[in-house]
């Protein structure tokens, strides 16, 4: 069974401050993707990235930045000097090519106070 | 590329009543497609994942009987709650996966208020 865990429910951070948010994932599959989605309050889910088991760089995109550590089963993502349209609820998710099937974390609530 | 709709985006019922909610890929075709329900401060869970032209594969939990899914084009999948109760009130979002693509584009979400 695959499992994704956010451990950290609700987070807040005053402007321009870093937030770290957590992902811890389980599975048996030896490939496998990881993703983190953006929902803002409109609801609708923003893909940010897709990563795949074989990948292990670390990306950064603008203030955005990623840590996939296989050997702990993370992926971990990094906001830099947070904005308050950072806030939203972020998810963390783990797809299996077997079939495709997404599996999301219970979410991290950021909210950004300026 | 890779848009998908949902209509509406709002809805109310009266509890016993129907309704159906439309997942259409504007851009591409869309062989498989996900039903995914959220409550709120949740996370997303899979209700049921249609191919097109094949019944529904529903998840553990998920009455069959009550959301009632339909996938009769490349471009449309359905959604319809039967019989609907307070607690059918939620968020339905739906994915697509276009044929050879093994990503899913998500919908902006419908959000389902029974009173």
């Amino acid at each position: 069974a695959q499992k994704v865990t956010q451990a950290q429910t609700e987070i807040s951070v005053v402007e321009k401050e870093d937030v770290t948010l957590d992902c811890v994932y389980e599975t048996r599959d030896t490939t496998y993707y990881l993703f983190w989605y953006k929902q803002p309050p409109s609801g609708e889910l923003v893909f940010l990235i897709r990563r795949n088991s074989f990948d292990e760089q670390n990306e950064i995109s603008g203030r955005y930045s990623w840590n996939f550590q296989k050997s702990t089963s993370s992926f971990n993502f990094t906001i830099t000097a947070s904005q308050v349209v950072d806030s939203a609820v972020y998810f963390c998710a783990l797809r299996s090519p077997r079939d495709n099937r997404l599996a999301f974390g219970k979410g991290n609530q950021v909210v950004v106070i300026p | 590329g890779a848009v998908v709709s949902q209509h509406p985006s709002r809805v109310i019922c009266k509890s016993g009543t129907s309704v159906k909610i439309e997942c259409r890929s504007l851009d591409f075709q869309a062989t498989t497609m996900f039903w995914y329900r959220q409550f709120p401060k949740q996370s997303l869970m899979l209700m049921a994942t249609s191919n097109e032209g094949s019944k529904a594969t529903y998840e553990q939990g998920v009455e069959k009987d009550k959301f009632l899914i339909n996938h009769a084009s490349l471009t449309l999948s359905t959604l319809t709650v039967t019989s609907a109760h307070p607690e059918d009130s939620s968020f339905y979002i739906c994915s697509a996966r276009g044929t050879g693509d093994y990503e899913q584009y998500f919908g902006p979400g419908t959000r389902l208020t029974v009173t």
